[in-house]
């Protein structure tokens, strides 16, 4: 059984248009993630939700923006999509407490032309 | 906000040997500190973890120490093989913030 899953794995799509990726977890976790990891490797922090509520947003442009449906779901939407947002998304979720292993998904590759 | 910085970037190193990755954090109020193992084109994974409250950790081939006073934690990797090549990424966090701060990975090369 996966974990922490995302769809699509890969995302290839133009400039401007609008784009959505989902995540499940079926660990029963209260806390999930968005971080972006770019083409030199460095994973950075996106959100952060606590039982469907907001944590953290690290500066993100408001382009972006996740929802969480229930606790065991995240998903991200992005308007107008740049060259600049070309990454892997990494979904992950941990337990309530945060000092804890995050559990990460597969990742999205997300190519924009 | 916290700053992660880890060092080496790239670590090249013949199979048997030991490899060690130094990280440095700012923010004297993290309590965690976990290391990520990815593998080309996989996920990060966790490997090993320590909190505040304990200066060494062991689990089989790898260790991670940490030095409070210095902001100074490293993982220590002996008798390397080549399974584990991968980007290796430290992270520290402090209770109530709910994310990760992510060093900038060093790719290491365990030569056979």
């Amino acid at each position: 059984d996966t974990a922490v899953s995302q769809t699509p794995k890969y995302l290839v799509t133009q400039m401007g248009n609008d784009k959505s990726i989902k995540c499940e977890q079926n660990l029963g976790h209260d806390t999930m993630y968005w971080y972006k990891q770019d083409s030199k490797k460095f994973l950075k922090i996106m959100f952060s939700y606590n039982n469907k509520e907001l944590i953290i947003n690290e500066t993100v442009p408001n382009r972006f923006s996740p929802k969480s449906p229930d606790k065991a779901h995240l998903n991200l939407h992005i308007n107008s999509l740049e060259l600049g947002d070309s990454a892997v998304y990494f979904c992950a979720s941990s337990p309530t407490t945060g000092l804890d292993t995050q559990y990460f998904g597969p990742g999205t590759r997300l190519t924009v032309l | 906000g916290e700053n992660v910085e880890q060092h080496p970037s790239t670590l090249s190193v013949q199979e048997g040997d030991s490899a060690v990755i130094k990280c440095t954090y700012s923010d004297s109020a993290s309590n965690y500190f976990p290391w990520y193992k990815q593998e080309l084109g996989k996920r990060p994974q966790l490997i090993i973890d320590i909190r505040s409250n304990v200066g060494e950790k062991k689990d089989q081939r790898i260790a991670v120490t940490l030095n409070k006073t210095a902001k100074h934690f490293s993982l220590h990797i002996t008798e390397t093989q080549p399974e584990d090549s991968a980007v290796y990424f430290c992270a520290s966090t402090y209770t109530g913030r709910r994310a990760l701060t992510f060093g900038s990975g060093t790719r290491l090369q365990v030569q056979p």
